[in-house]
Order: C-alpha cells, then structure tokens, then sequence
C-alpha cells in the first residue's frame, strides 16, 4: 500500500515571500499521480498542481512549482510571493495509474500562517 | 454547470441512529467518490463507483458503512447504528470518467460533517 508523508504540521511565511513544504511518499509503482491540495478555511478541496511521475520536468502553475525527485520518492510544493490568500491547510496526495486504482491517498496536511 | 453537491451539509445524530449522507456529482461524471475526514486529518479512501458498480470498498471501516449508486448517479451513504468515532467530514468527488491511463481530476464536494452525539 502507498503512504504519504507530510512532516511539517505547520509553517509559517512572511507576506511576499517564499515557502516550501516537503512531502515523501511510498511506492512500489513506477508510475503514479502526485497532487497538492488546498483546504482554506471554508473547507473546500482545491487542486493546486498536479505532478505525473513519467515526466521528468517538474509542474508549475503560476506561483506555485514542485520539485519532484522521484528516486528519493519526495515531492515539495514551493509557494513564491506568498500571498494571504494562500493560507490553508494543504494536502499532498498519491493516486496510481491504471484502471481499479482511483483512489487518493492523503498525507495528514500542513497548515500555512501568511503574516502579513 | 453546478459542481459536485452533497446534502445534508451539516448533521447531528445521536449515537445508535442512522443517516443517510447524499452526494449529487456533476453531470455525465462517470466516477463518484467517498472520501473521510476527520479533524486535523488528510481525507481518507471510503469506496468509489464506476456508473452504478461499486468498484472498490476496501476503505470502508466495517459492514456498518454502505454505499450504493443505484442509477449510475446520485449516490447515498449509509451509516447504521453511528457511533462518536465516526464523526467526521464525509467527502465526495466525482470524475468525468475512470481513468486507465489517463488522467482525469477528482472534483470534490463541501462535504457533510457529521457529529454524533
């Protein structure tokens, strides 16, 4: 079974700034999803970037990139001119290729504080 | 059009009781999704259809948890007997189709959170 791991509970940044939360992860697969997800505090699920592991080049979307290495099975979110609208919990997940296999599978998320 | 629905959004229930959770996917999406929540937690894998055939249930807690999709849209789960461990936001999501080898995204309801008294 995969697991995801997200080892930093909480962090903050300084408006304007940049910010990187780590997530690892574990997998027998060769090919795979890995995705960021914003919880604000209305509690919606929103998708921040999408990373597919065949792809060498790492996702980037507008101020928000990652840095995926897959043989260290590590896939970090970089948040560049933090702004207060990114505060949030945010979520890394895993999802396999193939058909049967849909489900995600969540780490248990990091808290971003924007200080303004 | 209108985006993944789910009724009711807020529930109390005292323990022994069952309820009944509803999500309304977005239209024409095949895949629909069941998801669990609980405070200070990523969500977590319940079950997921493909049209009305439940696929995979491998995520749900024991054989007081169900799920049924009887048409191939509209989907209800099902809690007998609740218990306070099962409070929680219970999340769906749908998908436009199931995806092979190819990549379709997960959209995802507000959710119900249910507490158990």
């Amino acid at each position: 079974a995969q697991t995801v791991t997200q080892s930093q509970p909480e962090m903050s940044v300084q408006e304007a700034e940049t910010v990187t939360l780590s997530c690892t992860y574990d997998t027998s697969e060769s090919d795979y999803y890995l995705f960021w997800y914003k919880q604000p505090p209305s509690r919606q699920m929103i998708l921040v970037i999408r990373q597919e592991a065949y792809k060498q080049q790492n996702a980037t979307e507008n101020r928000f990139s990652v840095n995926f290495q897959k043989a260290a099975k590590s896939f970090s979110l970089k948040i560049s001119d933090s702004q207060l609208g990114d505060a949030a919990m945010y979520f890394c997940a895993y999802r396999s290729v193939g058909f049967g296999n849909e489900k995600l599978t969540f780490g248990t998320g990091t808290r971003l504080t924007i200080i303004p | 059009g209108a985006g993944v629905s789910q009724s009711p959004r807020y529930k109390v229930t005292k323990r022994g009781q069952d309820v009944a959770l509803r999500c309304d996917p977005i239209s024409g999406h095949v895949s629909l999704y069941w998801y669990r929540q609980a405070l200070g937690q990523g969500p977590e894998f319940l079950t997921y259809f493909n049209y009305e055939a439940q696929q995979d249930k491998s995520g749900l807690p024991n054989d007081r948890f169900s799920a049924e999709r009887p048409e191939g849209s509209i989907s209800t789960l099902t809690i007998q007997r609740t218990e306070q461990r099962d409070s929680a936001m219970y999340r769906c999501a749908s998908s436009l189709r199931s995806g092979g080898t190819s990549y379709n995204e997960q959209f995802f309801g507000p959710g119900t959170r249910l507490t158990v008294l």
